[in-house]
């Protein structure tokens, strides 16, 4: 089954600057990376996806890029604010898992002002 | 986007008692449900896969006659955890999906206690 790697697991930084987190999965049949941001006692929401066919994708201050052949893809956050602070997690999904996603184990992200 | 919602957003029973917690897409059809159960600090753990109309799919080491999830209608999903202890206490997620899209949209979660 798939696997996916998320790291760092914290991540600090001030704010205004930039943000990544990086995530590798190892079934090549993966096929689409959703990131979802949790703030605490809330459920995840989905701040940005990619499909396979797409190399980068950007809105506003948060982009993916995907690399196929390395199977890694990253979330970038630019000009970081306090309220940015919260867990990400990365996720696949694989054609084959009948929708199921396999989860990254998550970054926390504190932005100091 | 899509909005998930479930109830309630908390809840506190005694040991031995079930409960039941509702999952509704609100404005889109979802053809499947997906329960999480989450430990603090951790990520999310899929317990079951719920298809409406047919019987849910349980991931290894979840007891099906301990969760019961029931996918009656398209926009509506429950779990009940049957005779709860307190080692069930967790915040419980939900998930919906539309048929073929991949993306998963999110309810606010259950914090459920067991004393």
């Amino acid at each position: 089954g798939e696997n996916v790697e998320q790291h760092p697991s914290t991540l600090s930084v001030q704010e205004g600057d930039s943000a990544v987190i990086k995530c590798t999965y190892s079934d090549s049949a993966s096929n689409y990376f959703p990131w979802y941001k949790q703030e605490l006692g809330k459920g995840p929401q989905l701040i940005i996806d990619i499909r396979s066919n797409v190399g980068e994708k950007k809105d506003q201050r948060i982009a993916v890029t995907l690399n196929k052949t390395a199977k890694h893809f990253s979330l970038h956050i630019t000009e970081t604010q306090p309220e940015d602070s919260a867990v990400y997690f990365c996720a696949a999904l694989a054609g084959t898992s009948y929708g199921k996603l396999t989860f990254g184990q998550g970054t926390i992200l504190t932005v100091h002002p | 986007g899509a909005v998930v919602s479930q109830h309630p957003s908390w809840v506190i029973c005694k040991s031995g008692t079930s409960v039941k917690i509702e999952c509704r897409s609100l404005d889109f059809q979802a053809t499947t449900m997906f329960w999480y159960r989450q430990f603090p600090k951790q990520s999310l753990m899929l317990m079951a896969t719920s298809n409406e109309g047919s019987k849910a799919t349980y991931e290894q080491g979840v007891e099906k006659d301990k969760f019961l999830i029931n996918h009656a209608s398209l926009t509506l999903s429950t779990l009940t955890v049957t005779s709860a202890h307190p080692e069930d206490s967790s915040f419980y997620i939900c998930s919906a999906s539309l048929r073929g899209l991949g993306e998963q949209f999110f309810g606010p979660g259950t914090r459920l206690t067991v004393l």
